[in-house]
């Protein structure tokens, strides 16, 4: 079953706004992923923000989570036309096994106009 | 900075045929994931291996194997394609040293006609 559902699945908005996207999941989680694609090309990792953690920065991003509520959100300030991507939050439940998979949401499609 | 790096990055195949995917991780990377991606989903998580044992199972269907080598090299084959095998494949690395972050592979476009 799907672990994270994105919101919105489509985003358009102008160069230079903010672009705010959301994810839920379902169970619990050590950590939290947020990773870009570019139309059929590969998966870029943005920022993991572990589950004691309720906000993270790293350059024009910035990532909550709320474990009580099981979501989380990718805020992408000044955007560009570069930010043009699909952004997908990923899970990982690491119970200690090994390397777990990552359970991906469907993503949301960004497209930032110039 | 060294990257996952997959070959081949194309490949056509035709139904019930066989392909095998390769896979090398970032140097000193210990683990090593596959996922698959079909047309406009998300990537849903096949197998991983730590330490050339197999650590985590999605996914996967029993007509794919995969295995991980002395270098740390992973590859994935596929027996019996299917029209529905069509998708991209990614593998991603990462140091289970630190904080689990994957890093992945551009991918295998593997098409099935």
């Amino acid at each position: 079953s799907q672990q994270g559902e994105e919101d919105p699945q489509a985003l358009s908005i102008q160069e230079g706004e903010n672009a705010t996207m959301n994810c839920s999941y379902k169970t619990s989680i050590n950590n939290l992923q947020w990773y870009r694609q570019n139309s059929g090309r590969g998966l870029v990792h943005l920022i993991l923000i572990r589950s004691n953690e309720r906000e993270k920065h790293s350059g024009r991003l910035r990532v909550t989570l709320d474990t009580s509520k099981k979501s989380s959100s990718l805020l992408i300030t000044a955007s560009r036309a570069a930010d043009t991507a699909s952004y997908f939050c990923a899970t990982g439940m690491y119970s200690g096994g090994g390397a777990d998979g990552l359970t991906f949401g469907k993503g949301t499609h960004l497209i930032i106009q110039p | 900075a060294a990257g996952v790096i997959q070959s081949p990055r194309h490949l056509i195949k035709e139904k019930r045929e066989t392909a095998t995917l390769k896979c090398y991780p970032i140097p000193r990377h210990d683990t090593v994931y596959w996922y698959q991606q079909g047309p406009g989903q998300d990537p849903q998580f096949l197998i991983s291996f730590y330490e050339k044992m197999q650590s985590d199972k999605g996914s996967i269907p029993d007509r794919f194997s995969a295995q991980q080598f002395s270098d740390y090299h992973s590859e994935l084959n596929m027996s019996s394609l299917e029209l529905g095998d069509s998708a991209l494949y990614f593998c991603a690395s990462s140091y289970s040293g630190n904080s689990y972050e994957q890093y992945f592979g551009p991918g295998t476009r593997l098409t099935v006609t």
